[in-house]
């Protein structure tokens, strides 16, 4: 069964400080590699989906790419609005997710 | 834009007692999940759901859970006879293809 780890498990940047959080997994194959955001109490949020070596996708100051072993997610320029949790989680076609434990991103203004 | 939204917000329960769950899931969406979450820990599949049966179920997924579609609209979980261990958040989740879209949770509290 896949594997998803985090790194690291906490983050705090200061405002403007770019950074990336990484995702690696144990099983690799044609499996999707997904990011969502979780803010305290609330359900995860979708962000991107990744499914080929070389891939990126990008939203406002969040750039995910993936190679055959793991995933990163860039912060770039990150404002208080970003601090969140962001989990990311594999899986394939319509069967369930296996998510890791989250990055905790804290963005001191 | 749609969304998938789930009642109650938070649910507290004695232990032993019945629990169902609430979700709606996105309107034309085909694919529904379970999963839950213990504060603090990792998100957790339970169940997944597709043309009103189980098509998938976690080893937590035991005799003490049930799934169902009643109508067109509603995705319920239910737990027969609630345990401690059973205090987490619920999340429910839909998808059409791939991506799958989770609600806002309830909480529940079992004492």
């Amino acid at each position: 069964e896949d594997q998803v780890t985090q790194s690291p498990e906490a983050l705090r940047l200061q405002e403007g400080e770019s950074s990336s959080l990484n995702c690696s997994y144990t099983v690799s194959g044609l499996r999707g590699l997904f990011w969502y955001r979780q803010d305290p109490g609330k359900g995860p949020e979708f962000l991107f989906t990744l499914y080929s070596a070389g891939e990126e996708k990008e939203k406002e100051r969040l750039k995910a790419t993936l190679t055959k072993k793991e995933s990163f997610l860039h912060i770039t320029a990150p404002k208080p609005e970003d601090s969140a949790t962001y989990l990311c989680a594999r899986g394939f076609g319509n069967e369930k997710l296996t998510f890791g434990t989250g990055t905790r991103l804290t963005i001191i203004p | 834009e749609p969304e998938v939204t789930q009642t109650p917000s938070h649910q507290v329960t004695q232990m032993g007692q019945e629990v169902i769950l609430r979700c709606v899931p996105i309107s034309n969406h085909l694919y529904f999940y379970w999963y839950r979450q213990i504060l603090g820990q990792k998100v957790e599949f339970l169940v997944s759901f597709y043309n009103n049966e189980i098509s998938e179920k976690s080893e937590i997924f035991d005799d003490q859970f049930s799934v169902e579609r009643p109508d067109g609209s509603n995705f319920t979980l239910k737990i027969r006879s609630t345990k401690l261990e059973d205090s987490a958040m619920y999340f429910c989740a839909s998808s059409l293809v791939n991506e799958q879209f989770f609600g806002p949770g309830t909480r529940l509290t079992v004492l």
